[in-house]
C-alpha cells in the first residue's frame, strides 16, 4: 500500500513569504507527527495529531508555525513570514496508534530553503 | 524533554567488518526505545521498537539489545555491506504516547 506522502519535495522561497507543507499519512493511521531537521541538528519534534486534534503542540518554535489536520487524514503545516532559520527538512510521520511502542512511518520530507 | 545521545557521531568501516553503536537515554520513566535507519534521499525506516529490559531483536544482519536499568541500547551490524551505509537514529518517547525525542544519529559509511 501507499506510504506517507509529502509535498512539495523541495521548496525555495524568499524570506517573509508564507509556505504550506502537506502530508498525506498511511490510510487508517490515526496518529500523525511533524518533525524537522535543521543543518547539523537531530530530528526535532514539532506537533502531534491524534485524529484531527493536536494534544501536543509543544515543539512549534514560534507562533508563525501552525498545523491542522482534516478528516483524520491530510495535514498541512503552515509557516508564516518565513525566516532563514526556518530552512530545514520537514518530515511527517504516521502511526497506527499512539502507544509508545508504535513504530512511526515517515515520508520523504520537504526540503525548505529560505533565501 | 528527554536527553537521547548517540555515539559515535560517524563511523567508516570496510565491507565485511562488524560494527556497533550506542544509544543512551534516561533510565527513569522508560517507555520504549526505537531504532530507525535513514538512507540518503530516502525516508527514515523503522528497524526496531524495544520495550523490555534485556530484550534483543534481530532483522537479518542487524540486531539490537536493550538495558533499561542503565539506560542504553546497542545496535550491531554483522558483516557490513555498502548498502548498510545510512544514518542510524535512536529515539525514545517522552511519555506513554509516541511523540519521540531523537538522538542526533550515527552516520555509517561502508566502503567496498
Amino acid at each position: 500500500g501507499a506510504g506517507v506522502s509529502q509535498s512539495p519535495s523541495n521548496k525555495v522561497t524568499e524570506k517573509g513569504k508564507d509556505v504550506e507543507l502537506r502530508c498525506d499519512p498511511i490510510s487508517g493511521h490515526t496518529a500523525l507527527y511533524w518533525y524537522r531537521q535543521s543543518l547539523g541538528q537531530g530530528l526535532e519534534f514539532l506537533i502531534y495529531f491524534q485524529g484531527n486534534s493536536a494534544p501536543d503542540k509543544s515543539g512549534l518554535p514560534s507562533d508563525r508555525f501552525s498545523a491542522e489536520r482534516t478528516g483524520g487524514s491530510v495535514s498541512t503545516l503552515t509557516i508564516q513570514r518565513t525566516q532563514q532559520e526556518d530552512s530545514a527538512v520537514y518530515l511527517c510521520a504516521s502511526s497506527l496508534g499512539t502507544g509508545a511502542n508504535q513504530p512511526q512511518h515517515f515520508g520523504d520530507g520537504t526540503r525548505l530553503s529560505i533565501l | 524533554i528527554l536527553n537521547v545521545e548517540q555515539s559515535p557521531q560517524s563511523l567508516h568501516v570496510q565491507e565485511g567488518d562488524s560494527t556497533n553503536f550506542t544509544c543512551s537515554f534516561p533510565s527513569s520513566n522508560f517507555y520504549a526505545l526505537h531504532w530507525y535507519r535513514w538512507e540518503t534521499a530516502k525516508s527514515p525506516e523503522a528497524l526496531f521498537v524495544m520495550t523490555l529490559n534485556g530484550d534483543e531483536k534481530k532483522k537479518g544482519r542487524i540486531s539490537a539489545t536493550l538495558n533499561t536499568k542503565e539506560g542504553y541500547s546497542y545496535l550491531y551490524i554483522k558483516g557490513s555491506q555498502p548498502e548498510d551505509s545510512a544514518t542510524y537514529l535512536c529515539a525514545s518517547p517522552n511519555s506513554g504516547y509516541s511523540t519521540l525525542t531523537f538522538g542526533k544519529g550515527t552516520m555509517l559509511l561502508v566502503s567496498p
